[in-house]
């Protein structure tokens, strides 16, 4: 199974706020795990990726937690800005095939 | 340094025509990907090319092809056109296999 399922499909969180995006997945074949953030008209950027082979990544303000065994993983965005709201896609890249997986995306909107 | 840049950045054609969208990667870089990025249907991996060759595909039909330049540039070519290949079309890069992918601004592809 190819799939990797992307929850919530939007958020809601107030300025200074942790914002949470979680991800599963069922194939044992990925190999790396990035996150990247789109703004409207505008292609995704990547944003902080992990290896599996690591529990935790932070970089500034954003935060990749991620669990092999259950073959989970999620994005933490502490101090939620308003510059934050953005759609964010967590991915998964095939070992083979060299080809990323994404999730449905996560609509995240920062109130201030 | 200059990002993936895909041209046009928009495109209106009819159904049945032929569609050509160009990519240049980050300079430097020698696999070029290319996905769709449909409405309700997410980012679906398209085509990868790495020094010239098609390295994998995903599940389009065979009227979705490309290719790539010596100077690692790449096409995607979508023929007979149907209404449902209306999409952005991202093109991505990376330096090398297997690498981060880093994604251009995308060619939004509307079939009348």
């Amino acid at each position: 199974q190819q799939q990797v399922k992307q929850s919530p499909q939007s958020l809601i969180v107030q300025k200074g706020g942790i914002s949470i995006i979680n991800c599963a997945y069922e194939n044992t074949a990925f190999d790396y795990f990035p996150w990247y953030q789109q703004f409207p008209g505008k292609g995704p950027a990547l944003l902080i990726a992990i290896r599996p082979d690591v529990s935790e990544k932070k970089e500034g303000r954003f935060t990749i937690s991620f669990n092999k065994s259950a073959k989970q993983f999620s994005l933490h965005i502490m101090d939620s800005q308003p510059g934050d709201s953005a759609t964010y896609f967590c991915a998964a890249r095939m070992e083979y095939g060299n080809k990323l997986v994404f999730g449905a995306g996560t609509i995240l909107r920062v109130k201030s | 340094e200059a990002g993936v840049t895909q041209s046009p950045t928009h495109l209106i054609k009819t159904r049945g025509q032929q569609a050509t969208l160009r990519c240049s990667p980050i300079s430097g870089h020698t696999s070029v990907y290319w996905y769709q990025q449909a409405l309700g249907l997410g980012l679906q991996f398209l085509l990868w090319y790495d020094e010239g060759e098609e390295r994998n595909r995903g599940n389009f039909p065979p009227r979705f092809s490309g290719r790539q330049f010596p100077n690692y540039s790449s096409e995607l070519n979508v023929n007979a056109l149907e209404l449902e290949d209306s999409a952005l079309y991202l093109c991505a890069s990376s330096l090398d296999y297997p690498d981060t992918q880093y994604f251009g601004p995308g060619t939004r592809l509307t079939v009348l």
